[in-house]
């Protein structure tokens, strides 16, 4: 059974970086798909944010600008984002997916983890 | 950006059939295909997968589920409702970069 699994710091400073490792488990990520981080913010809108590919190609959202890396470690099958220069609005409730290219929907979801911007 | 419009909530009554709608900004037809899922998210909970390409059904869905629509005009029909479906519902289009999600419909019980 194919399970994915957020960790990382719930509370991160205001002007700091947000790291997140997404562990996956039951399927190699070098295999095939795409690993995406997708976000819910408070108010319940939630923001695809990126995804790095089976061969490790990235794509992100146009609204993170350079803010955004997302990068993997094979050896451990785990996928990471990191977020700079964090504000109060990047409190939200962090999600890794997978989806398949060229149907961009998302069959298989970690439970999320809250990160809380704040001083 | 593609945006989604979803109506913010609704109640319906144990038993009963109750749809839901989600409008895009922009076509999301092509190649005969509608590039919008939708997925349940209960409480505490991490989305779930229900429909894909507007009208399949994902793996262990209840046939209770189902989608229809095409062009800028979804809807995710759920008959009969019961009272497990209490959750808010997404839709999502994969038709155009970047990945948007409509704001969510939230289903609850009269």
């Amino acid at each position: 059974e194919i399970q994915l699994q957020e960790s990382g710091p719930g509370l991160v400073k205001p002007s700091q970086s947000l790291s997140l490792t997404c562990s996956v488990t039951g399927y190699t990520i070098t295999s095939g798909y795409d690993w995406s981080w997708i976000r819910k913010f408070p108010g319940n809108e939630m923001e695809w944010m990126g995804y790095i590919t089976y061969s490790g190609s990235t794509l992100y959202n146009p609204s993170l600008k350079s803010r955004i890396s997302i990068t993997r470690d094979t050896s451990k099958n785990h996928f990471f984002l990191q977020l700079t220069s964090v504000t109060t609005e990047d409190t939200a409730t962090y999600y890794c997916a997978r989806n398949d290219y060229g149907t961009y929907f998302f069959d298989y979801w970690g439970q999320g983890v809250m990160v809380t911007v704040s001083s | 950006d593609i945006v989604l419009t979803q109506s913010p909530a609704l109640a319906v009554s144990l038993g009963q059939k109750t749809t839901m709608s989600c409008k895009t900004s922009q076509n999301v037809d092509n190649f005969g295909k509608s590039y919008i899922h939708w997925y349940q998210q209960k409480p505490g909970e991490q989305p779930k997968l229900l429909i894909y390409f507007a009208s399949n059904l994902a793996s262990q869905v209840p046939a209770r589920f189902s989608g229809s629509g095409s062009e800028r005009d979804f809807t995710l029909t759920i008959n009969p409702v019961e009272a497990d479906d209490v959750a808010t519902y997404y839709c999502q289009q994969g038709w155009e970069f970047p990945l948007t999600f409509g704001s969510g419909t939230k289903l609850e019980i009269k």
